[in-house]
């Protein structure tokens, strides 16, 4: 079975850091591409950056704008986020989630998220 | 950036009834829509793709259909699992955008 779980969430002040990892499991890790999704409270899911099986390919949503870095280690078969300059409206439940290898950003499974909240 | 309208908001309805669930594209996505299912305090669920390909395990009272920009997710008797919101998302074009939902609740 596909397993995806992420860590590193919490709380942390604006213009803090913090970085997300997600351990996977249950499947050839290093055969697929990642994604990290993201969940306001209350809100719907936002899309928020993909990297390639191999990390040679990365992409960001437009309003990250350079203050979030994906990047994985297929040898721990595990995927990071690093989040700098943190804002209020990041709060979010952060999902990291798997490409379908057969068709470009088709999410199959979901991970459980870990909660991030910013605020002072 | 492809924006998805689903309607309508939610969806107030009796187990066994049929619902059908709208999402619009402001633009043609091609085939490149699916759906996805999120049950509260949980993470979504690929439900179908490419329009109407049913994710593995998905019953078949999920139906989806449409073309352009115009697509309909229908389940045809409701089960008291599938009161939840559903998801639509284009990835024709970069970025892959989700609708905002569609909540299906107990009448």
């Amino acid at each position: 079975d596909v397993h995806l779980v992420e860590s590193g969430g919490g709380l942390v002040q604006p213009g803090g850091s913090l970085r997300l990892s997600c351990a996977a499991s249950g499947f050839t890790f290093s055969s697929y591409s990642m994604h990290w999704v993201r969940q306001a409270p209350g809100k719907g899911l936002v899309w928020v950056s993909h990297i390639k099986s191999d990390g040679s390919i990365k992409t960001y949503a437009d309003s990250l704008k350079g203050r979030f870095t994906i990047s994985r280690d297929n040898a721990k078969n595990t995927l990071y986020l690093q989040m700098n300059s943190l804002r209020d409206e990041d709060t979010a439940v952060y999902y990291c989630a798997r490409d379908d290898y057969r068709r470009l950003y088709l999410v199959d499974y979901w991970g459980q998220g870990t909660l991030v909240t910013v605020s002072s | 950036e492809i924006v998805l309208t689903q309607s309508p908001a939610t969806l107030s309805l009796s187990p066994g009834e049929r619902a059908t669930l709208s999402c619009r594209a402001s633009q043609s996505v091609n085939y490149y829509l699916a759906w996805y299912q999120q049950k509260s305090g949980q993470a979504p669920r690929l439900l179908i793709y490419d329009v109407s390909t049913r994710a593995t395990g998905i019953p078949a009272r999920f139906t989806g259909s449409g073309s352009g920009t115009d697509f309909t997710l229908t389940i045809s008797s409701l089960e008291p699992e599938d009161f939840a919101v559903y998801y639509c998302q284009q990835r024709s074009y970069w970025p892959p955008t989700f609708g905002p939902g569609t909540k299906v609740d107990i009448k």
